[in-house]
Parts: C-alpha cells; sequence; structure tokens
C-alpha cells in the first residue's frame, strides 16, 4: 500500500505559468518532506524541503506548502520555465531514522 | 565539486551471474543510501548506512543482495546469484546525516537476461 502518492502522473504548463504539483501520504507519523526534480538518465536532485512544524516553505521561484490535518502537500513553480520539465518526486520520513518514502513522481512538461 | 559517483552505468548479464555495483558517496558524507527503480514500485530504499554502519536493511528484497561499506568512501551492492527481476535502475545517494537531504547519483542501469 503507496504511503505517498502522486495521483497526477503527468501535468502540461504553458511557460510563464504556474506549476502545481501534488502529493497525498497517509502515514501520520511523517513529519519532514522533500521534493526532488530528475532528469532522464541522471539521479533526482533535491528541490525544497519542509518540516511538519511549517506550513510554507519558500526559494526562489519554489514553494512548497503542507496541510498536515489534510495529509497533502504541494509545489508549486512560478513562473515556469521549459528547464523545469522532468519528472518531481515527493518524498516523506517519520521523526526518527532517514528511511524516507518517495512517491511515484509526476512528469512535468512545461511547454514554449 | 564531485558528487556521488557510481559504477557501471549500465551492466548487462546473464542470470545467475553475480553483480555488483559501486558506490563513491560525497566527502563529508555520514549517511549511506541504495535505492531501486522499477515501473512497478518506483523508487524503493534498499538499505542505508550510518558512519559505515548498516542502520536499516528492510528494503533489501532477499538474501541474493548484500551491500558493504568498508570504509566512508566506497560502497558496494552485490547480487548473487542475479535473476531478470532483478532488472531495474540502481541508485547511490550520501547525505550529511540526519534530516539531511540526500544527493544522488546518475544511477547504474541493470538488465539481467
Amino acid at each position: 500500500d503507496q504511503q505517498v502518492k502522486q495521483n497526477s502522473p503527468s501535468l502540461s504548463v504553458q511557460e510563464g505559468r504556474i506549476s502545481i504539483l501534488n502529493c497525498d501520504y497517509t502515514n501520520s507519523m511523517f513529519d519532514y518532506f522533500l521534493w526532488y526534480k530528475k532528469y532522464p538518465a541522471e539521479g533526482p536532485t533535491f528541490l525544497i524541503s519542509i518540516s511538519s512544524i511549517k506550513d510554507k516553505n519558500e526559494d526562489g521561484r519554489f514553494t512548497v506548502f503542507l496541510n498536515k490535518s489534510a495529509k497533502h502537500l504541494s509545489l508549486h513553480i512560478v513562473p515556469s520555465q521549459p528547464g523545469d520539465s522532468a519528472v518531481y518526486f515527493c518524498a516523506a520520513k517519520e521523526n526518527y531514522g532517514q528511511n524516507f518514502v518517495f512517491g511515484p513522481g509526476t512528469r512535468l512538461s512545461v511547454l514554449p | 565539486d564531485a558528487g556521488v559517483i557510481q559504477s557501471p552505468r549500465h551492466e548487462v548479464t546473464e542470470m545467475g551471474q553475480e553483480v555488483t555495483l559501486r558506490c563513491k558517496p560525497i566527502s563529508g558524507h555520514n549517511s549511506l543510501f541504495w535505492y531501486r527503480q522499477t515501473m512497478m514500485r518506483g523508487l524503493e530504499l534498499l538499505i542505508y548506512f550510518n558512519n559505515n554502519v548498516p542502520i536499516d536493511d528492510s528494503g533489501m528484497p532477499e538474501d541474493r543482495f548484500s551491500a558493504k561499506m568498508p570504509n566512508a568512501s566506497f560502497s558496494t551492492l552485490k547480487i548473487q546469484p542475479s535473476e531478470p527481476r532483478d532488472s531495474a535502475v540502481y541508485f547511490c545517494a550520501s547525505s550529511l546525516g540526519e534530516g539531511q537531504p540526500q544527493h544522488f547519483g546518475d544511477g547504474t542501469r541493470l538488465s539481467i537476461l
């Protein structure tokens, strides 16, 4: 049973617009979340993280929002650029340990 | 600034053969992780080490899989004997420690015929 879900396998957005990638989790013990970006034939690259004591974290064009009651987080990319086209993974872990659980990924295509 | 280095990048071998995947973590990182990515199961954690000591190997699928970290700059993941269902991309990652983001290598694409 998937503990971290990304229900949209793919998303297409026009360049300059906002991209919103969603992630849901089932384990209420998760308290630290990350987003990774992955290009073909490369390993995932860390983008941004958020801990459960916050509901928002921002880094340049990337903002992650966390709604603990809904067990939902989202990644906003504004403005979207063609270079953002990649697969985005959401990952989560419990308070102790380093056992990150990854979602299946969402493929983002930013159209010029 | 060298990242996580994995070798080989691609490996094709026949079932029953021993396969050894290698990883050099980022210097100064205390934690090392081995992941497997497949279409069916996505990215799964197999095992991770802290300060060269295996901490959680609950993701290792069976006894055919083993991982070692003899020193802070080298780790291996071994499959013996290999089977076609082991075909996947295997990633190694390292981090500074608890709560820190992981830095991934570019993976080894393994095909078992």
